[in-house]
């Protein structure tokens, strides 16, 4: 069974600060990797995907990839109460047909 | 407006008596895709199709059926539903295969049933 797994959290940060979210997959073949943002009682909305080692960056947000580690993250810059949701990691399996979600981890960004 | 619809949102019935969630899609997309989400289990999918007539189990099937007629619509169906069935619906669908996999997220059917 391949795994994602993540902190189930709470993440507590202060406004301003950097938070960071990681996670780790057991599939090794796993190429290609998102990171979902979900607010209580909404559906899942993509913010980041990461196909390559290193890091990509968006707006405030960055992802890292290691692949040899097998190891996922992000990080948000200046993070904001706005922020204050669950954070999905899903790795896409090799055959590029379904996508495994981890069980998120809560972050809650107070003012 | 570009979107994925569920119907019915909110749904409360009884164990065994039969029923559909709808879901349909507005963006031509090839790939569809059901989840279901549970307190401390997070997001699992149940089924997904990756065009007409090609549809393929998750990882939590049981108990569930769907079909893909029309590219743009994928229901649910439950034809004997228990209270184990009970959770949070996700329809979603993506543009196509690959490495972009953007999928794009249906607002969600909260099911009870008793």
């Amino acid at each position: 069974q391949k795994e994602v797994e993540q902190n189930s959290g709470p993440l507590s940060v202060p406004e301003g600060a950097i938070a960071s979210l990681n996670c780790t997959y057991s599939d090794r073949v796993s190429q290609s990797f998102f990171w979902y943002r979900q607010y209580s009682g909404k559906s899942p909305e993509l913010i980041m995907s990461i196909y390559s080692n290193g890091d990509k960056e968006d707006g405030r947000f960055t992802a890292q990839l290691n692949k040899a580690s097998q190891y996922v993250s992000l990080l948000i810059r200046d993070s904001q109460p706005s922020d204050s949701a669950t954070y999905l990691c899903a790795a896409m399996n090799s055959g590029y047909s379904t996508l495994t979600f981890g069980k998120g981890t809560m972050l809650l960004v107070s003012p | 407006e570009a979107q994925v619809t569920q119907n019915p949102r909110y749904l409360i019935t009884v164990t065994g008596k039969k029923l559909t969630v709808t879901c349909s899609q507005n963006m031509n997309h090839e790939y569809m895709s059901w989840y279901r989400q549970d307190p401390g289990l997070g997001l699992r999918q149940i089924y997904y199709s990756m065009n007409v007539e090609v549809t393929d189990k998750g990882d939590v099937p049981e108990g569930y059926k769907v079909s893909r007629k029309e590219k743009r619509n994928f229901p649910l169906i439950l034809e004997s539903p228990s209270p184990n069935q009970t959770s949070l619906y996700f329809c979603a669908s993506s543009p196509d295969l690959g490495s972009s996999y953007e999928q794009y997220f249906g607002p969600g059917t909260r099911l009870t049933v008793t």
